[in-house]
């Protein structure tokens, strides 16, 4: 059974630092392309960032370009998101999720997802 | 970035009810759209990808059709259990959008 969960949440100064880990079971982390999402309170879906299967590339939200650092550790089969310089508006519920890429029918989707950690930047 | 635009925001359906949400794209996206299902307090659920596609488990009564620009999902009779917040999300290109949610709620 896949799962994936997330920990590493919690109560941050502004221009702080966290590290949330994706901890991923029942398949091979290295083998697909694994998103960070957020969710501000009472808001929307955002994506943040991406890296591909197979490769370090790496993309990130401009919202998070140059703060936020995602990694894999295929050893532990598990993802991170190293977030410097932490804001107010970084406040949300963070979800790793699982990308399925199928390239003959043109399908790119998040099939996954954890359950969600909550990073709460304040003073 | 492709901005994707859902309508309406939220509404008002009774059991039983045919249900239509709308998603926009603001470039052609061909069928890179999935649709999502999320719950108070729970992760994201996929229902739909590649823009009519159903996710293994999800019941028949959700579809989805378009490409280009213009999606729709549709719940042809809705279910107690389908109260819930749908997001659209283009997976065309980075950054990966989604639209801005419709909540549907208990008339």
């Amino acid at each position: 059974e896949v799962q994936l969960v997330e920990s590493g949440g919690g109560l941050v100064q502004p221009g702080g630092s966290l590290r949330l880990s994706c901890a991923a079971s029942g398949f091979t982390l290295s083998t697909y392309s694994m998103n960070w999402v957020r969710q501000a309170p009472g808001k929307g879906l955002e994506w943040v960032s991406y890296i591909r299967s197979g490769s370090n590339t790496v993309y990130y939200a401009d919202s998070v370009k140059g703060r936020f650092t995602i990694s894999r550790d295929n050893a532990k089969n598990s993802l991170s998101l190293q977030m410097n310089s932490l804001r107010a508006e970084d406040t949300a519920v963070y979800y790793c999720a699982r990308a399925n890429f199928i390239a003959a029918s043109a399908s790119y989707y998040f099939d996954y997802w954890g359950q969600g950690t909550l990073v709460t930047v304040s003073t | 970035d492709i901005q994707m635009t859902q309508s309406p925001s939220s509404l008002s359906a009774s059991v039983g009810d045919r249900v239509t949400i709308t998603c926009r794209a603001s470039q052609s996206i061909t069928t890179y759209l999935n649709w999502y299902q999320q719950k108070p307090g729970e992760a994201p659920k996929l229902l739909i990808y590649t823009a009519s596609t159903l996710q293994s488990g999800v019941p028949s009564r959700f579809s989805g059709s378009g490409s280009g620009t213009d999606f729709t999902l549709t719940i042809s009779t809705l279910q107690p259990e389908d109260f819930a917040t749908y997001y659209c999300q283009q997976s065309y290109s980075t950054p990966l959008t989604f639209g801005g949610g419709t909540k549907v709620e208990i008339k």
